[in-house]
């Protein structure tokens, strides 16, 4: 067990650029989850997967944001025509099915919007 | 929906001295509780978690919270920190019966141990 992955741990863009983040989670786990973190603030949710289906998306999740989980694997996250105010940390968590099942959360992506 | 709210965002304390870190939460539902702990360039990682039963929870690391449901508290305890345990804290709840478990995050305190 590897713990849950995500690549790029940290990106900068130029505003208007499309950016895309990767999770791997643990590989037994069938939910996997996204967050949001910006700076002094706890993380906030913005959509999750159980398996290949995609459950639940916040409100936060504007029709900028795409999130896939092709063959309930790894994810994809896309900001598309990125703006300043999506500078933040990007979490991703997965786990089991229930509540006991804890959320292993990976060391999350940091986008800055320049 | 839920809120969660973490009175002191940052919380100074010398190395052995016991430490409180406060939790409040609003909810029209009942609520499952969590504390996370974020060490630097870190994921967030469980600490213990309130489900149900004994409103006493033992995490890992000598840490403690206790439920209290009358004042709708979750505050989170340990007798004697240590240097090691500088890291920010975050409460969090999930509504009871939601299908996806999504946590919904105070803003964290910030527990800075001196030497």
């Amino acid at each position: 067990d590897t713990g849950v992955s995500q690549d790029p741990r940290h990106k900068i863009t130029k505003r208007g650029q499309n950016v895309t983040f990767r999770c791997d989670p643990i590989s037994e786990h069938n939910r996997l989850y996204w967050y949001r973190q910006t700076l002094g603030q706890g993380p906030e949710f913005l959509t999750y997967f159980q398996n290949e289906a995609q459950l639940e998306k916040s409100r936060l999740l504007s029709d900028r944001f795409s999130a896939e989980r092709p063959k309930g694997s790894f994810s994809t996250l896309e900001i598309q025509r990125t703006e300043q105010g999506d500078s933040a940390m990007y979490l991703c968590a997965s786990s089991g099915t229930g509540i006991s099942y804890e959320q292993y959360f990976g060391p999350g992506t940091r986008l800055t919007v320049t | 929906a839920q809120s969660v709210t973490q009175l002191d965002s940052q919380v100074p304390v010398f190395e052995e001295a016991p430490v409180e870190l406060r939790c409040n939460y609003s909810s029209s539902v009942s609520v499952y509780l969590f504390w996370y702990v974020q060490y630097p360039n870190q994921g967030l990682q469980l600490l213990l978690k309130y489900l149900s039963g004994s409103t006493l929870v033992k995490g890992i690391n000598g840490f403690e919270a206790e439920f209290n449901k009358s004042q709708t508290s979750f505050h989170l305890r340990k007798p004697s920190v240590h240097i090691s345990d500088t890291a920010e804290y975050f409460c969090a709840v999930s509504a009871v019966g939601n299908a996806g478990n999504m946590l919904t995050f105070g803003g964290g305190t910030r527990l800075m141990v001196k030497p």
